[in-house]
């Protein structure tokens, strides 16, 4: 079964700040997910890494396979960024493994 | 919005009853799966339907059991509930069963009393 590490569980900010939220897991996958989870809000799918990296608007993610690593970054961090994101991993035994985690919070 | 829909918002049931969710996939998606997300806590895959089958299954009892329709609608139904099973219920639908980006509804809130 994978294990799946985030780290900070908590983060507070200053708006503008550039922010690193970091995921470590234990077993190899097939793919890793970031997602976003607003309070009392649904789940929203930011990104979906394979390799590499990609980029939407002022989010960044990143993935090493081979370190079994991903970082998800916020460029010019903003208030409306304030939510839960979440790592998941898929693996062989299908559905996701989610992390627990990172509650963001960006002060103006 | 993700076009998918889950339906009721919020229930409240007692131990020992039955209880049936339901999702609506976005058109086009052949998979769906299921999450128990209890509070404070990340989602707990339950299980993963494709094409009307069960393609994947979690660390659930055999209380947990689901069904997917032709028309990308989809319940889970607990039976026999427990106090624990208080929790947000995701579903979350794509269209590969894996590598693919997953698109979750609100979720369904259940109260066991």
């Amino acid at each position: 079964k994978n294990e799946v590490e985030q780290s900070p569980q908590n983060l507070t900010a200053q708006e503008g700040e550039f922010i690193t939220i970091n995921c470590s897991y234990s077993v190899g996958i097939s793919a890793l997910h970031w997602l976003q989870q607003h309070p009392g809000g649904g789940i929203v799918s930011l990104f979906m890494l394979s390799s590499g990296k990609k980029k939407h608007g002022r989010l960044i993610a990143t993935i090493n396979i081979q370190e079994k690593h991903s970082s998800l970054h916020i460029t010019a961090s903003h208030p409306r960024d304030s939510a839960v994101y979440i790592c998941a991993v898929e693996g062989s035994e299908g559905g996701l493994t989610f992390g627990k985690g990172t509650h963001l919070i960006i002060q103006p | 919005e993700t076009g998918v829909t889950q339906s009721p918002t919020h229930l409240i049931k007692t131990r020992g009853q039955q209880v049936t969710l339901r999702c609506s996939s976005q058109s086009g998606h052949n998979t769906v799966s299921w999450y128990q997300q209890a509070l404070g806590q990340g989602p707990q895959f339950i299980f993963q339907y494709y094409r009307e089958e069960e393609n994947g299954r979690g660390n659930f009892p055999p209380r947990f059991s689901g069904l997917q329709f032709p028309n990308y609608s989809s319940e889970l139904n607990v039976n026999a509930l427990e106090l624990d099973d208080s929790a947000l219920y995701l579903c979350a639908s794509s269209y590969l069963t894996h590598t693919d980006t997953q698109y979750f509804g609100p979720g369904t809130r259940l109260t066991v009393l």
